[in-house]
């Protein structure tokens, strides 16, 4: 059983670009989490997410972030017009059943904006 | 708001155990401790939850204080491979945002 599947792993983008971020959750688990983490920092919410909803953004800034979680295919979290403050690693967690289940994480990826 | 509070930085010596200390005061009446270690930069791992009760497992043990403001994780004989950031987790409540504090950087000791 796969784990939860994160790509890429490192990403670069000059300021303006648009970033996309995929996360294939394990097989069977329903509810995606969206997670920042900068430098020296411990991780900071964004968003949760389950297929077709999102369900708690309270952590996603409130422009030029989005995600989504269709039926079919991966979780994508988008960053539109990226900044140099955007840089940090983005880390998705799956799990099967909400809230008070453990969290399944991924290996993150890195974004680095120019 | 939830919050948690743990020391920056604890060293232990291999073999030994480590005791790793989390300050949740404004935890509320049915939300969850969780421990999470981060070694270098991956994807955290899940160690153990607990509500109220103490609870073990064949990672470690997690004893909650009775008024659940604090608890500790122990690591009955720390590896090298123990080595990591550990972060005491709480989810604020009424929502699903998990609440990751700065973590402690265990080191353990040759």
């Amino acid at each position: 059983n796969a784990g939860v599947m994160q790509n890429p792993r490192h990403l670069v983008r000059r300021r303006g670009q648009e970033a996309r971020l995929r996360c294939s959750p394990m097989k069977g688990h329903s509810h995606v989490y969206w997670y920042r983490q900068l430098p020296e920092e411990g991780l900071k919410f964004m968003v949760y997410l389950q297929k077709e909803n999102i369900i708690d953004e309270s952590g996603m800034p409130k422009e030029r972030f989005s995600a989504e979680f269709p039926k079919e295919g991966p979780s994508i979290l988008r960053i539109q017009q990226v900044v140099r403050g955007d840089s940090a690693a983005y880390f998705c967690a799956s799990s099967p059943e909400a809230s008070r289940n453990e969290q399944f994480f991924g290996p993150g990826t890195r974004l680095t904006v120019l | 708001d939830a919050k948690t509070t743990q020391p920056p930085s604890m060293d232990c010596a291999e073999g030994r155990a480590a005791n790793l200390p989390c300050n949740h005061s404004t935890i509320s009446g049915n939300e969850y401790v969780y421990w999470y270690r981060q070694i270098h930069s991956q994807g955290p791992q899940y160690i153990i939850h607990g509500l109220k009760n103490n609870e073990t497992n064949e990672m470690a043990s997690l004893i909650i204080t009775e008024d659940r403001k604090s608890s500790t994780l122990i690591l009955p004989h720390a590896t090298l491979r123990d080595t990591a950031v550990y972060y005491c987790i709480v989810r604020e409540a009424g929502t699903y945002k998990y609440i990751f504090g700065t973590g402690t950087r265990l080191k353990v000791l040759a």
